[in-house]
This record gives C-alpha cells, structure tokens and sequence, in this order.
C-alpha cells in the first residue's frame, strides 16, 4: 500500500532530551516535507525537501532539523525540545515538481512537558 | 509571504443540504489551490485542486471554484452525507512556489442525518 508512514503516533518527552520523529514513504516520491498543526492555526510548515541531501526551510524551522539521506526517509529532529514544540505532527510526500498534491501521514501527536 | 484565511471555522449542516468553504489569499502569484479533508485521527487527504489557468473544478458532489481577480476561492459540497463530517483546509501556492503550500486555519464541517 502506497503510504508515509511516521513514527512514533504519540510521543511524551521532557524539556531538552533530544529526540527524532522518523518520516518513510514508499511511493518513490521526489518531495517531502513537515508540518505542524495548532488549534487555530492550521498546519505550518517546518521543512521541506527537493530531494536527497536538498532541504530548506519552512515558514517555521526555529528549533527544528531535518536531514534527507535516502529518497524515501525524512526524519524530524528535535534537538532540545521544548514546551512551545508540543503540537501535531505531520509528514507529507509528493512526486515531483509537476504533482503538486502531497500525501500526509497519520500524525505524530508530541508533548514536551 | 502568503497568507490564507478561511470562513467559517464551523459549519453544521442537515445531510442532503450544500456546503460552502470559503478561502481569501493575499498573493497573486499563487498558482495553484488544494483542499484537504481531515479525519478525526488521521493525517489531510488531497480531495480537490485546481491551478489558477482553470476557474472551476468538478469531481462528482465537490466542485472548487476560482477567482483570481478577487483574490479567493471556495469549496461547494452538494448532498452532503454524514461521512462527509471533517475538517477541511484550503492552501494557496504563495509567491515561493508549490513546495511552499500555505494552509488556511480550518473549517469544521458537521453533517447531521
């Protein structure tokens, strides 16, 4: 089944223990990115990613990185995590730069207490 | 950069009746305008686009229509079921181009039987 798959679903962390939210998508895709949404903010982007080891930043990275070795992995990082970070996380993929429609994961839902 | 607004923040709705999601945008260099629906749990799903050479778009109950002069576009769902209770989001391109999709905040559509 073609699909991006994000791990974990739910996550509970500390103020400042490093930790990596892993993003893998099985449809050869060219593009991918990640997203947090806020209650009445909608979904934000945080990074995004041409293709392999090309990544640039979104509208907000601050606190945020990414790396993207392979095509099909893109994970989060999260270096120190803190309070203002707990939010829903979203992985997303796309083809190519002609097939704009992405293809979002189930979500990682992170707190940071 | 981009901004995208989104009316209503809810909607509520009797099954069999239309549905109407309203987006503004501010940049004019957007080219490009999904709407994705969100399920309670899971990731946005891609359910229609259109790009700014096109001024509507049908795909069996949902049609997306364009005003690029105005600045805005909507989402009409006619006969609307149950199953189509969610959360919808509508996004526009921007200026950076489409790996820089800009979300609106939201509508949450609730179909009653």
């Amino acid at each position: 089944e073609a699909q991006v798959t994000q791990n974990p679903r739910y996550l509970i962390t500390v103020t400042g223990k490093k930790l990596t939210v892993t993003c893998s998508q099985n449809m050869n895709h060219e593009y991918m990115s990640w997203y947090r949404q806020d209650p009445g903010l909608g979904l934000r982007q945080i990074y995004y990613s041409m293709n392999v080891e090309a990544t640039d930043k979104g509208d907000v990275p601050e606190g945020y990185k990414v790396s993207r070795k392979e095509k099909r992995n893109f994970p989060l990082i999260l270096e120190s995590p803190s309070p203002n970070q707990t939010s829903l996380y979203f992985c997303a993929s796309r083809p190519d730069s002609i097939n704009y429609g992405y293809t979002f994961g189930s979500g990682t839902r992170l707190t940071v207490v | 950069g981009e901004n995208v607004e989104q009316h209503p923040s809810t909607l509520s709705v009797q099954e069999g009746d239309s549905a109407v999601i309203k987006c503004t945008y501010s940049d004019s260099a957007s080219n490009y305008f999904p709407w994705y629906k969100q399920e309670l749990g899971k990731g946005p799903q891609l359910i229609i686009d259109i790009r700014s050479n096109v001024g509507e778009k049908k795909d069996q109950r949902i049609a997306v229509t364009l005003n690029k002069t105005a600045k805005h576009f909507s989402l009409h769902i006619t006969e609307t079921q149950p199953e189509d209770s969610a959360v919808y989001f509508c996004a526009a391109s921007g200026r950076a181009g489409f790996q820089k999709l800009v979300f609106g905040t939201g509508t949450r559509l609730l179909v009653s039987p």
